[in-house]
């Protein structure tokens, strides 16, 4: 079953503007959300992650916003730039436990 | 790419045939994984281990087996490869101390004709 649900799909912006992708869970003992990057022919790599008890977190261009009460959380990306083009997946897991994936949005960065 | 070595890198391989692939690390975690990456599901989780000898089962292990003699080594077999099993295999690893992040190898894509 799709315990995280992942959205868009696919996303273009032009340099400069602020993409968020967005994940909805269902499972309210999930308690750790991290985002992973992936670049084609590559592993994803772990980007940012954040913990119910807090509803953002900042790590350079980018930002988790996290609605506990929704059970919702977003990845933004400022000010983003051509080679932030990837692939990025959201994640939950419980207690440290096996990650569950969202589906992945590609997002495309236009000069 | 975190210590992590996948190989074969590439792999096809008929349908029927058995098939194994390798995931080292150099960095002493003791928990591994493998899943597979397939269009429109994401990373799915096939088996893991949480110790030399220690492994349980993921989303999606039927036709799967894993191993793991040593704490460096997890490997995963196809008994028996199925056009189905056609995917991108990634491994991952995670430092019980630091409990939650999990560092992803260079993935293995596997062919089944």
């Amino acid at each position: 079953q799709q315990q995280v649900k992942q959205s868009p799909q696919s996303l273009i912006v032009q340099k400069g503007g602020i993409p968020i992708i967005n994940c909805a869970y269902e499972n309210t003992a999930f308690d750790y959300f991290p985002w992973y990057q992936q670049f084609p022919g590559k592993g994803p790599a772990l980007l940012i992650a954040i913990r119910p008890d807090v509803s953002e977190k900042k790590e350079g261009r980018f930002t988790i916003s996290f609605n506990k009460s929704a059970k919702q959380f977003s990845l933004h990306i400022m000010d983003s730039q051509p080679g932030d083009s990837a692939t990025y997946f959201c994640a939950a897991s419980k207690n440290t436990d096996k990650l569950i994936f969202g589906t992945g949005t590609r997002l495309q960065v236009f000069p | 790419d975190a210590g992590i070595t996948q190989s074969p890198r590439h792999k096809v391989t008929e349908t029927g045939t058995p098939v194994t692939l390798r995931c080292h690390q150099t960095e002493n975690h003791r928990y591994m994984y493998w899943y597979r990456q397939d269009p429109g599901h994401g990373l799915r989780l096939i088996h893991y281990s949480y110790g030399v000898k220690d492994t349980d089962k993921g989303e999606v292990s039927d036709g799967y087996s894993v191993s793991r003699s040593k704490t460096e080594d997890f490997l995963l077999t196809l008994e028996s490869a199925t056009s189905s099993q056609t995917s991108v295999y990634f491994c991952a690893i995670r430092d019980g101390r630091r409990t939650y992040e999990q560092y992803f190898g260079p993935g293995t894509r596997l062919t089944v004709t």
